[in-house]
């Protein structure tokens, strides 16, 4: 199958500083990629949904201009967390889609942590 | 708006025996429904994909079926393992914009 990766694998900051998780599509082009974030023990809940060359769509309830998506190319999408506090602290994962087929990828997550 | 529905949430079972996960989803109107597999910490690994026009798949020890109408699908995992044990998602891919609706998941522990 299709494989996405995600940078970084984990991630510790203090509170008030800024992080950027990577996804990248690494063998199909995605048009749409998704971002989701889990709680401990909680599903993963879609936050945003990512376009390439167009502004993205957050799902109600998430501050799009604390959590920036940029997706600048069929194979990259970021996430940038702006100025993090512990309860942002949690599981980020990212998915692609395969263009026609519908079916989503996911990249094996970014575990955040605010300090 | 689409809502996944998992039970049990938590299942525990002697190796070798065969078991079943539910899922229940509300909107029928689905293009595919998938299970993950959750090991803790980590990732997700896709496990089967059923397409909206299929019936059921089946990957080695895992089946997996749909349900549309009646809005359900089933993993049954055949002569269980203790390398099985995790959690067990089920997501389904609705809605105009194709977004993909989680449930809370199934964990799963296979006692040697």
């Amino acid at each position: 199958g299709a494989v996405v990766s995600q940078h970084p694998s984990w991630v510790i900051c203090k509170s008030g500083t800024s992080v950027k998780i990577e996804c990248r599509s690494l063998d199909f082009q995605a048009t749409t990629m998704f971002w989701y974030r889990q709680f401990p023990k909680q599903s993963l809940m879609l936050m945003a949904t990512s376009n390439e060359g167009s502004k993205a769509t957050y799902e109600q309830g998430v501050e799009k201009d604390k959590f920036l998506i940029n997706h600048a190319s069929l194979t990259l999408s970021t996430l940038t967390v702006t100025s993090a506090h512990p309860e942002d602290s949690s599981f980020y994962i990212c998915s692609a889609r395969v263009p026609r087929a519908g079916e989503q990828f996911f990249g094996p997550g970014t575990r955040l942590t605010v300090l | 708006k689409q809502e996944v529905t998992q039970i049990p949430a938590a299942l525990s079972v002697p190796e070798g025996e065969n078991l079943v996960l539910n899922c229940s989803f509300t909107d029928s109107a689905i293009y595919n429904l998938q299970w993950f597999r959750q090991d803790p910490g980590k990732g997700l690994t896709s496990l089967l994909l059923i397409q909206s026009s299929q019936r059921e798949q089946t990957s080695g020890r895992l089946n997996a079926s749909l349900d549309k109408s009646s809005g359900r699908s089933t993993l049954y995992i055949a002569a269980s393992q203790p390398g099985d044990s995790a959690t067990y998602l089920c997501a389904v891919n609705s809605g105009g914009y194709q977004k993909v609706t989680f449930g809370i998941g199934t964990k799963l522990q296979v006692i040697p």
